[in-house]
């Protein structure tokens, strides 16, 4: 089992709808976990972090938590043509808060139909 | 405020050969982390230093070695490289307070092809 798996996709989403991401992790004791968005060619850019249960909102993100399933999602809403890219779960690799490693997903790669 | 450098962007060697890949840490971190990620995979961790010393090491062979200076810069060197060596090598900085890091920045990567 893959430490921290998603679907590869494409998620292909018409303009102004709503982009649903979704990662599942395998390791209980992570405390961490980032979603990062990656143009073709270009280096991660971090867009969101979370750390408690629950959904945390950033404009048009929303990320989800949920430790007793171990599943972490990322909603885009209202997603546009410059969303599509790659969007990479990762999750915290050390113990009790430490962060020294991040564990990456292989990435969904998300396409908004104009 | 200059963020994470990397150099070179681009760089083509031969199976066997060596390579060392540069890193400066944004301003302000002490820790670079440094990543492999191949074409279509996520990124992969190979090692991080802190007070130039190897902290932490990810899953990959002997071949793959760091240093990282007193101004914080690193390097990564990458000794008898493989075909399977071409990939995207991505250097992340943040700072250390105890154990944890905070403020993970990416840099622009550098794209390493072995030919």
């Amino acid at each position: 089992q893959k430490e921290v798996e998603q679907n590869s996709g494409p998620l292909s989403v018409p303009e102004g709808a709503i982009a649903s991401l979704n990662c599942t992790y395998s390791d209980r004791v992570s405390q961490s976990f980032f979603w990062y968005r990656q143009y073709s060619g270009k280096s991660p850019e971090l867009i969101m972090s979370i750390y408690s249960n629950g959904d945390k909102e950033d404009g048009r993100f929303t990320a989800q938590l949920n430790k007793a399933s171990q599943y972490v999602s990322l909603l885009i809403r209202d997603s546009q043509p410059s969303d599509s890219a790659t969007y990479l779960c990762a999750v915290n690799g050390g113990y009790g808060g430490a962060t020294n490693k991040l564990i990456f997903g292989t990435g969904t790669l998300l396409a908004v139909q104009p | 405020d200059a963020g994470v450098t990397q150099s070179p962007t681009h760089l083509i060697k031969t199976r066997g050969q060596q390579v060392t890949l540069r890193c400066s840490p944004k301003s302000g971190h002490d820790t670079v982390s440094w990543y492999q990620q191949a074409l279509g995979q996520g990124p992969q961790f190979i090692f991080q230093y802190y007070e130039e010393e190897e902290r932490q090491r990810g899953n990959f062979p002997d071949r793959f070695s760091g240093h990282q200076f007193p101004n914080y810069s690193s390097e990564l060197n990458v000794n008898a490289l493989l075909l399977g060596d071409s990939a995207l090598y991505l250097c992340a900085s943040s700072f250390s307070k105890g154990v944890a890091n905070y403020g993970y920045t990416f840099g622009s990567g550098t794209r390493l092809t072995v030919v």
